[in-house]
């Protein structure tokens, strides 16, 4: 059973545009996601994170949005840059110990010129 | 900041072969270590963790095994590969339980044919 979920493998954007990327989670543990940014043949680099008793997290071009109620997390890149193409992983976990993240299966986004 | 090293960057081995991925950090003193695999259309997959010399925990049965032999060293092994192992294997830090964002290594491509 797949605690988080990505459910779009991939996503056009133009450049310039706002790029929304979307992840589900059915754990209602988790209390603390992130986002992570992944190139082919490297590791995963981390973004931006939002702890459960906020709703939004900004950093610079980068902001997640979290919906508590419907176990819904949105991260929204503007504007969408040529570097920005890559893999983008949700993953969640329940802060306060030495857990794994929980990982989606990532959503691929292309930043088209 | 801490630096995450990972040897080899690729490496292809033959069914039933042995295996032994290292990961070395730096600039971080008693950290939690993580190992995750992300296999072909698949998410990342934690495999164990550590919270301090020799104490490993794993999260999914398998014929792989892990040894945290120093406090900056964690090793990945196996004792006879399948070819179900190929895959991306991530070495990640946290830098204690007290904290929530974990950093992720380069990675080691391992191929078994």
């Amino acid at each position: 059973d797949q605690q988080v979920k990505q459910n779009s493998p991939s996503l056009s954007v133009q450049e310039g545009r706002i790029s929304i990327l979307n992840c589900d989670y059915t754990n209602s543990m988790f209390d603390y996601f992130l986002w992570y940014k992944k190139y082919p043949a490297e590791g995963p680099t981390f973004l931006i994170s939002i702890s459960s008793i906020k709703d939004k997290n900004e950093d610079g071009r980068f902001t997640v949005f979290l919906n508590k109620s419907a176990k819904h997390l949105s991260l929204h890149i503007v504007p969408s840059q040529p570097g920005d193409s890559a893999v983008y992983f949700c993953a969640a976990y329940s802060g306060g110990g030495a857990d794994g993240l929980t990982f989606g299966k990532g959503t691929h986004l292309i930043i088209q010129p | 900041s801490q630096t995450i090293h990972q040897w080899p960057a690729t490496l292809v081995q033959p069914v039933g072969s042995p295996l032994s991925l290292e990961c070395t950090v730096e600039g971080t003193s008693n950290p939690n270590l993580y190992w995750y695999r992300q296999a072909a259309g698949r998410g990342l997959q934690l495999l164990f963790y550590s919270v301090g010399i020799g104490q490993i925990s794993s999260e999914v049965p398998q014929n792989l095994s892990a040894s945290r032999p120093q406090d900056r060293q964690f090793i990945l092994s196996s004792k006879k590969l399948l070819l179900s192992d190929s895959g991306f294997y991530l070495c990640a830090l946290q830098r204690g339980s007290s904290y929530n964002e974990q950093f992720f290594g380069p990675g080691t491509r391992l191929t078994v044919l």
